[in-house]
């Protein structure tokens, strides 16, 4: 079965760091980009980021609003992904969620399409 | 930043009826749009991707369509478990990765 189970979500406070990690079973990790989306309490989705697979190099993307302060990487070896969130701030505040992303190539340039598999999520709450 | 808009941000239909949920992207993104459905306390669950194609196990009742900036997705015969929120999703022009607001599906 293809599953991705998130972990790492905590309360913590203004300006800490956190680590999320996404692992992924029952398909082959390296060959697919993973992405973050995260979805603040009562609003909509929120696209924080993504890495390539490693095909792709494994080089990433990310939103405005993380930028700087998030770091998505992935350990194949484990099937894990991971979103490092330092500088947190209270609109951090979020269900955070993974997800296996599909893709296709154009003369070697990868473009993204749609996630098809996502975990249940996990909660970071940034407060003092 | 490509932006998305969905229409209406609630739509009241009675069970058995066909549903029609409008997406609007701010400029062009060819057939790149995935339409997701979220339940309550849930993750998001992919419906439709390049516009048009069901995913895997999605029902016939679901159905996309619309290409470049106007899109529809159309749900037939509403079952109960229908009536929850869907996202428009654009990867065509990135970063960032766009969605819409939502639309909240309600029994009428």
């Amino acid at each position: 079965e293809v599953q991705l189970v998130e972990s790492g979500g905590a309360l913590v406070q203004p300006g800490r760091s956190l680590r999320l990690s996404c692992t992924a079973s029952g398909f082959s990790f390296g060959d697919y980009a993973m992405s973050w989306v995260r979805q603040a309490p009562g609003k909509g989705l929120e696209w924080v980021g993504f890495i390539r697979g490693q095909a792709y190099g494994e080089t990433t993307e990310y939103a405005a609003s993380v930028k700087g302060r998030f770091t998505i990487s992935t350990d194949d070896s484990k099937s894990i992904a991971y979103l490092q969130m330092n500088s947190l701030k209270t609109e951090d505040t979020a269900v955070y969620y993974c997800s296996r992303d599909n893709y296709y190539d154009s003369s070697g340039n990868y473009f993204p399409s749609a996630s098809d598999v996502w975990g249940q999520g996990t909660t970071v709450i940034v407060s003092s | 930043e490509i932006v998305m808009t969905q229409s209406p941000a609630t739509l009241s239909v009675s069970p058995g009826e066909r549903a029609t949920l409008s997406c609007r992207a701010s400029q062009s993104v060819r057939s790149n749009l995935a339409w997701y459905q979220q339940k309550p306390g849930q993750a998001p669950r992919l419906l439709i991707y390049g516009a048009s194609a069901r995913a895997t196990g999605v029902p016939a009742r679901f159905s996309g369509s619309g290409s470049g900036t106007e899109f529809t997705l159309t749900i037939s015969s509403l079952q109960s478990e229908d009536f929850v929120v869907y996202y428009c999703q654009q990867y065509d022009n990135w970063p960032p990765i766009t969605f819409g607001q939502g639309t909240r599906l309600e029994i009428k």
